[in-house]
């Protein structure tokens, strides 16, 4: 079954702009994980963010966690080109589950230049 | 550092051939593995995952089976492959369960 949920589905922005992604989910959760995918590619892992925390930082990346609103949002500052590509969030199923990640549709993220 | 391998990366089969794809992990022992597949511009549906030798736990029911012959080696099998089973399969590891997972590049199947 999928629990995460990402907004919007496409999105295209000039290089340099700011990109955001969102990602809604259904059930508690221990810990929520943002991917990037590129085209015809395996996933890359990009940040993990625990239930208890808020906001984390990786470079330009920001991500944020609302356990209340059961939602993420994923950052980009000052796009480039290379960030074009797919953005998967996903969820543990949280305590009483098997723990195995639940993964949304994804966005697809396209970077002009 | 860890690696992880899949192969082939491009596979065209005929409706009810056979399927071997193999992944193997270097550089960590006693990893969670998984097999997964991807429709085109969907996310990814878990097929199967294994915390150990010998261990496969299915997600969904269908005409595939997984493997674990050795600690770090995980292959994705079917003895007749059907259309729906074409798509992007990608195997991936994890310390533990729930936690961040490792991907490979992938294999992209199509059955005619």
């Amino acid at each position: 079954s999928q629990q995460g949920e990402e907004d919007p589905q496409a999105l295209s922005i000039q290089e340099g702009e700011n990109a955001t992604m969102n990602c809604s989910y259904k059930t508690s959760i221990n810990n929520l994980q943002w991917y990037r995918q590129n085209s015809g590619r395996g996933l890359v892992h990009l940040i993990l963010i625990r239930s208890n925390e808020r906001e984390k930082h990786s470079g330009r990346l920001r991500v944020t966690l609302d356990t209340s609103k059961k939602s993420s949002s994923l950052l980009i500052t000052a796009s480039r080109a290379a960030d074009t590509a797919s953005y998967f969030c996903a969820t543990d199923g949280g305590h009483g589950s098997n723990y195995q990640l639940i993964w949304g549709a994804g966005t697809k993220l396209i970077i002009k230049p | 550092s860890q690696t992880i391998h899949q192969w082939p990366a491009t596979l065209v089969q005929p409706v009810g051939s056979p399927l071997s794809l193999e992944c193997t992990v270097e550089g960590t022992s006693n990893p969670n593995l998984y097999w997964y597949r991807q429709a085109a511009g969907r996310g990814l549906q878990l097929l199967f995952y294994s915390v150990g030798i010998g261990q496969i736990s299915s997600e969904v029911p269908q005409n595939l089976s997984a493997s674990r012959p050795q600690d770090r080696q995980f292959i994705l099998s079917s003895k007749k492959l059907l259309l729906s089973d074409s798509g992007f399969y990608l195997c991936a590891w994890s310390v533990r369960e729930g936690d961040e997972q490792y991907f490979g590049p992938g294999t992209r199947l199509t059955v005619t």
